[in-house]
């Protein structure tokens, strides 16, 4: 499979503790986006990545969120002391960069706080 | 076929009759537009793009239809199937400044056969 995998798929954990998501992209894609989905509303953006830079972080990403992507290759979106407002799906997604620059989605992590 | 001139939350056609779902966008200075297909529990799936400088583009069973004047997406699925049920979502994004997408609201599309 050539396209975006995000691991764990699905991750519960208690309100208060450290999560972290992992984010393969596309190979050869040189951007990479994180975006946050609550049910039933659209994608929201988070940040985005070209090669190791990160170039542009949403409001939304709060002082507990970090994201990395130290080789330009896989990215990693860590949320610190997780409140139950953090619940929703956090999806990646890659782009080539080019001039169409589309952007494909992941599957996405579906996060679950307790 | 179905057709709606304003955007609905949710539309339901015969397999075989024709979908059209519409979306408003919200900044005139966007240039590219994606409208995904996204079903439960997995990730949005890219089904067609459009560029600002055309007005309409063809895909497999799917055409995209712009219209800037009234900030206006329109995206048609020929013969619906029950495979196309699923949330569609239109997205913009001015391809020179940022590279967030900034999604619309979306349609649920059920498919009876």
């Amino acid at each position: 499979d050539t396209g975006v995998s995000q691991n764990p798929r699905h991750k519960i954990t208690k309100r208060g503790q450290n999560v972290t998501f992992r984010c393969d992209p596309i190979s050869e894609h040189n951007r990479l986006y994180w975006y946050r989905q609550t049910l039933g509303q659209g994608p929201e953006f988070l940040t985005y990545f070209q090669n190791e830079a990160q170039l542009e972080k949403s409001r939304l990403l709060s002082d507990r969120f970090s994201a990395e992507r130290p080789k330009g290759s896989f990215s990693t979106l860590e949320i610190q002391r997780t409140e139950q407002g953090d619940s929703a799906m956090y999806l990646c997604a890659s782009s080539s960069g080019t001039a169409t620059d589309t952007q494909y989605f992941g599957p996405g992590t579906r996060l679950t706080v307790l | 076929g179905e057709s709606v001139g304003l955007h609905l939350p949710t539309l339901s056609v015969q397999e075989g009759d024709n979908s059209i779902i519409n979306c408003a966008y919200s900044n005139s200075a966007s240039d590219y537009f994606i409208w995904y297909k996204q079903e439960s529990g997995k990730g949005p799936q890219f089904i067609i793009d459009i560029r600002s400088n055309m007005d309409k583009r063809q895909g497999q069973r799917v055409t995209v239809l712009l219209n800037k004047t009234v900030k206006h997406l329109s995206l048609q699925i020929a013969a619906t199937q029950p495979g196309d049920s699923a949330v569609y979502f239109c997205a913009e994004n001015i391809s020179q400044a940022g590279t967030a997408l900034i999604f619309g609201k979306g349609t649920t599309l059920s498919v009876s056969s």
